[in-house]
């Protein structure tokens, strides 16, 4: 069964340190993986999806297969990265995304 | 248009009635998403509609939750007999094509 785990529900940081959210997930197949992000009072919005494997506000994910992980890394964090971010898993080229439970993530200064 | 939108943007309800909202997508936009966002729960899925074809209900979590699709644009997500457990954020979110999702401000229910 399809499964998205984000492991961290909050994580706290200081501007300028390096941060990285984890996400592993579980699908027999070949998934296309994405993280959103939802800044206070806004709607939710992507970030990136690995297949693009560009770089968006300092942000990378990685798609490891063999550790089933797509974690988000920012070497080094902002204040405005302050937010909830959500890794996500597609199985197919349409239909539901999975989430995660997200991952609270402050930056503090 | 500017966006998905969504109405009402708050929703108060007493437990046992029934809700309607609603989902304005993004013109043009073939595919559409409910998903309810719950404190500790994440996002979780309710119903997808794709062009005409049949809709993907396999998230709705009882009998109480319908939604429908008229003319392939705006969208209602109905609750009957609404629980205390219903509150929560309801998302739409809609999309050209795959991976370009557009989400909505989400309709805020609380259930009494």
């Amino acid at each position: 069964a399809q499964r998205v785990t984000q492991p961290e529900k909050l994580l706290s940081v200081f501007k300028g340190a390096p941060v990285e959210l984890k996400c592993n997930y579980s699908y027999s197949g070949s998934p296309e993986l994405f993280w959103y992000v939802q800044y206070s009072r806004q709607r939710l919005q992507l970030l990136l999806r690995h297949i693009s494997r560009e770089s968006i506000k300092g942000f990378t994910a990685d798609l490891n297969k063999g550790e089933t992980s797509f974690h988000l890394k920012k070497p080094f964090a902002q204040e405005e990265d302050s937010a909830m971010y959500y890794c996500a898993l597609r199985g197919s080229t349409l239909g539901r995304l999975y989430f995660g439970r997200g991952t609270q993530l402050t930056v503090w200064p | 248009g500017a966006g998905v939108s969504q109405s009402p943007s708050n929703k108060v309800t007493e437990k046992g009635k029934d809700v309607e909202l609603r989902c304005d997508p993004i013109s043009g936009h073939t595919a559409l998403y409910w998903y309810r966002q719950s404190l500790g729960q994440g996002l979780e899925f309710l119903i997808y509609f794709q062009g005409n074809s049949a809709p993907d209900k396999s998230g709705l979590p009882s009998d109480r939750f319908s939604a429908e699709r008229t003319g392939g644009s705006v969208s209602t997500l109905t609750i009957q007999r609404t629980q205390q457990e219903d509150s929560a954020v309801y998302l739409c979110a809609s999309s050209l094509g795959p991976g370009t999702e557009y989400f909505g401000p989400g309709t805020r229910l609380t259930v009494t």
